[in-house]
């Protein structure tokens, strides 16, 4: 499978403790994405990279988070002292630019439940 | 910034019938992409169908087209000869010159056999 793989795809943890997921995009896509999204709703932007270079953070993404892609390939978003507000889906995408907003590619998902 | 709305949070479609979904979004961008992207249930996002604002044709992608209403910022997804497995949570995106999506509420899309 070539697409968007992301990992692992379901996380439960306590209050406090930190998570890491994973998200390795398609091979020749420059640019990677992370979104979030809570139950019922809309996909709301958090990150996005340019081969290694963080270029936008969202407001959303407070000190808590942080997400880094060595050498433009992976890319891993960190959350330490979760909080129950954290909850929710953890979208990677990845595109490839070209002359416009490219088609983002997805992957499935990364569930977080903070207990 | 720029805001999309769904107001629609499920439509039902009996099988063969054709379906619109809403939305409405708003930018102070003069170039922007519009989109519409299918959730299946536990599956990964796809895009549907893509719309360049300065283009003033309507996208059409088989079974699926847009209604780009530029003036009236409206940008709705029509689903023509319904299928069981068009069945899935549809957003309305829009991204300006660039990198950000962001996304409309979602309509849930139901399809009776």
């Amino acid at each position: 499978d070539t697409g968007v793989s992301q990992n692992p795809r379901h996380k439960i943890t306590k209050r406090g403790q930190n998570v890491t997921f994973r998200c390795d995009p398609i091979s020749e896509h420059n640019r990677l994405y992370w979104y979030r999204q809570t139950l019922g709703q809309g996909p709301e932007f958090l990150t996005y990279f340019q081969n290694e270079a963080q270029l936008e953070k969202s407001r959303l993404l407070s000190d808590r988070f942080s997400a880094e892609r060595p050498k433009g390939s992976f890319s891993t978003l960190e959350i330490q002292r979760t909080e129950q507000g954290d909850s929710a889906m953890y979208l990677c995408a990845s595109s490839f630019r070209t002359g416009g907003p490219g088609e983002l590619f997805f992957g499935e998902g990364s569930r977080l439940t903070v207990l | 910034a720029q805001t999309v709305t769904q107001s629609q949070p499920e439509m039902s479609v009996q099988e063969a019938e054709t379906v619109t979904l809403s939305c409405t979004y708003d930018t102070s961008e003069s170039d922007y992409y519009l989109f519409w992207y299918k959730q299946p249930p536990s599956r990964q996002m796809i895009l549907v169908i893509r719309q360049e604002a300065y283009k003033q044709q309507n996208a059409t992608e088989n079974r699926f087209s847009v209604n780009f209403q530029k003036a009236a910022k409206s940008f709705s997804l029509k689903i023509s000869d319904s299928q069981l497995g068009d069945a899935a949570m549809y957003f309305c995106a829009a991204n300006n010159a660039g990198n950000m999506l962001t996304f409309g509420g979602g309509t849930r899309l139901m399809v009776k056999p």
